[in-house]
Order: C-alpha cells, then structure tokens, then sequence
C-alpha cells in the first residue's frame, strides 16, 4: 500500500535561505510524482511534475529531484523569499481513483 | 484564463439539505476528479471521471454522486448532508495520470 510522508512538517527559515523539503513514498512502482503549494484558504497550485523516468525537474528557483530506488523525492527552493511562503504537498498517483498525498511541509520564509 | 473553475466557493446549509458543487474545466483534459481535505489539512480522493467512465473511491459515502455532463464538467451531488461532511471540497483535472491542475475549492459548512 503506497503510504506517503512528508518531513518535516513545518520549517521556518530567513529570507535568502536555500532549503530542502523531503518526500517520501513507500512503493517505489510510481507513474510520476507532483508538487504542489498550497497558500491559506486557497486551491493547490502545481509546481513541478517528475515523471518516473526523469530524475529531476527545474523551474525557475525550484529543483525537484526523485529517487525511485529509495523512495524519495525532494522539492530545492534557491534563495528562498517571503512570497515563497505556503504548504507544499507531494502527491503519487496509485491509479485513476487513488491519488496519494503527504501531510505536507509548511514553510514560514521570514523577511 | 481560469482553468479548472468552481462553483459556489462558500456553502453554508442545513443539516439534511440537498446541495450540488459545480466545475469546469477548459483545458481539454480527459480526466476531472473530486478531493475533499478535512479541517486538518489532509487530501483524499473522492472520485475520478475518465472518458465516461466513473471510478469511486470505496470510503466515500453513496449520499455524495458526480454526475458529468459532457467531459469540460463534473459535479458533485450531495444529499442528506451530515456535520461531518464540513470540509474543502476540491476539483481537479489532468490528462490521464499526468498533472493534475487544481480549482479554487469550495469551503463547505454544514450547521
């Protein structure tokens, strides 16, 4: 059963910082794996898809990286800014009625 | 352009009551889903909608039904509404298992 976790669960750090945030997934049988923010009160916004052929994916300051063999994906945020600030969410699909999401990472980018 | 859009974004009804969500979609994507996240943040999949065919995620209650139709739309039914139905009810679509692309949600109250 794909179980997927997200650590830490909230993570506060300076603007500028550069930082990390950690997805992992116990059946490394992925399709693909999604990130998403999530700001307050509003929708999910995707970020960045890996699909399971690929190791990484680059858009703007953001690199996600996957590691199928040990289950992991992580989502690099360079030069971190307060906008920056949100939930992000990792997400598998196990099939066309399973989506599965981690809890989660909040991330507090202070000025 | 919005691209994955609902309808109403609050809904605030009675217990018992009878209410439907609306959403639409206008990236030609052939696959729309319902999530709904509790109050502790966490996303589970309700149900997918692909090319007619209806893929029901077991835990969800038979009170609740999507009915779509033509592929741009799926709405969701839900009768005889119950407190714990209280939650952020989210549309989303995708082409297949590809990226999925999120609406606004629909923060529902029932009192």
């Amino acid at each position: 059963k794909q179980e997927v976790t997200q650590i830490p669960a909230a993570l506060s750090v300076p603007e500028g910082e550069n930082l990390v945030l950690n997805c992992s997934f116990t059946d490394s049988a992925i399709y693909n794996l999604q990130w998403f923010r999530q700001d307050p009160g509003k929708g999910l916004t995707s970020l960045l898809l890996i699909q399971s052929s690929q190791r990484e994916q680059t858009s703007g300051r953001l690199n996600a990286s996957l590691d199928k063999s040990s289950g992991r994906s992580t989502l690099y945020i360079a030069a971190s800014q307060p906008g920056d600030s949100a939930t992000y969410l990792c997400a598998v699909p196990v099939s066309f009625n399973d989506m599965r999401f981690g809890a989660g990472t909040r991330l507090t980018v202070k000025p | 352009d919005t691209a994955v859009s609902q309808t109403p974004k609050y809904l605030v009804t009675q217990m018992g009551n009878d209410k439907s969500i609306k959403c639409e979609q206008n990236l030609g994507h052939d696959t729309m889903y319902w999530y709904k996240q509790d109050s502790k943040k966490f996303l589970k999949i309700m149900f997918s909608y692909n090319n007619k065919e209806l893929i029901i995620n077991e835990t969800v209650p038979n009170r609740f039904s999507p009915k779509s139709p033509d592929k741009a739309h799926l709405n969701l039914h839900i009768n005889s509404l119950e407190l714990g139905d209280s939650a952020v009810y989210f549309c989303a679509s995708s082409q297949a298992l590809n990226e999925q692309f999120f609406g606004p949600g629909t923060r529902l109250t029932v009192l």
